[in-house]
């Protein structure tokens, strides 16, 4: 059974970074593209950013949000992605979650499976 | 980037009512689109892709269908159990972007 958990949330003051991490599961993590995407209070679901697979570069996109402030990266031999957070603006609290992408190989930027999430709470 | 309008932003129907909620995209998209649940708490589930392929394990009470700009999900018999929100997501190109959702409550 595929599991995504996620880890790292927690409250931190604005300007500074946190790392979360997603433990994948019950699947061949080297063969799916992982995404994060978050959900703040009141406003709906938005996509943070992606990562390939290494036969496709392990190469990431991210949302204009995030862009020079977030890093996605993997470590296939753990089953674990990691979404750095930089330069932490109020803006970002939210409810991170990572999913798994639904086809094998190339990405089809559609998530099969998701995490429970975790809070993220940027305030001073 | 491509904007996803979804219709209504809420609703409250009773157990076996036909419900059907839009979702209308700013461009063509083909048939990527995505449609999820989410219950507070809980993980986003998938439950339709290719804007009408029913998720392995999804019930036959859900269905999608549309192309191009236009799309619809439909719950044939509204359940206790499907209360919610429900995202429609354009997966043709990033930014990947979600309609507003659609709060689901049972009557």
């Amino acid at each position: 059974e595929v599991h995504l958990v996620e880890s790292g949330g927690g409250v931190v003051q604005p300007g500074r970074s946190l790392r979360l991490s997603c433990t994948a599961s019950g699947f061949t993590f080297g063969d799916r593209a992982m995404s994060w995407f978050r959900l703040a209070p009141g406003k709906g679901l938005e996509w943070v950013g992606f990562i390939r697979t290494r036969p496709y570069g392990g190469t990431t996109e991210y949302a204009a949000s995030v862009t020079g402030r977030f890093t996605i990266s993997r470590d296939d031999s753990r089953s674990i992605a990691y979404l750095q957070m930089n330069s932490l603006k109020t803006e970002d609290t939210a409810v991170y979650y990572c999913t798994r992408d639904r086809c094998s190989g190339g990405s089809c930027y559609s998530a099969d499976y998701w995490g429970q999430g975790t809070l993220v709470t940027v305030s001073s | 980037d491509i904007h996803m309008t979804q219709s209504p932003s809420s609703l409250s129907a009773s157990v076996g009512d036909r419900v059907t909620i839009t979702c209308r995209a700013t461009q063509n998209i083909v048939d990527y689109l995505t449609w999820f649940q989410h219950k507070p708490g809980r993980a986003p589930r998938l439950l339709i892709y290719a804007a009408s392929t029913l998720q392995s394990g999804v019930p036959s009470r859900f269905s999608g269908s549309g192309s191009g700009i236009d799309f619809t999900l439909t719950i044939s018999s509204l359940q206790p159990e499907d209360f919610g929100t429900y995202y429609c997501q354009q997966s043709y190109i990033t930014p990947l972007t979600f309609g507003g959702g659609t709060k689901v409550e049972i009557k």
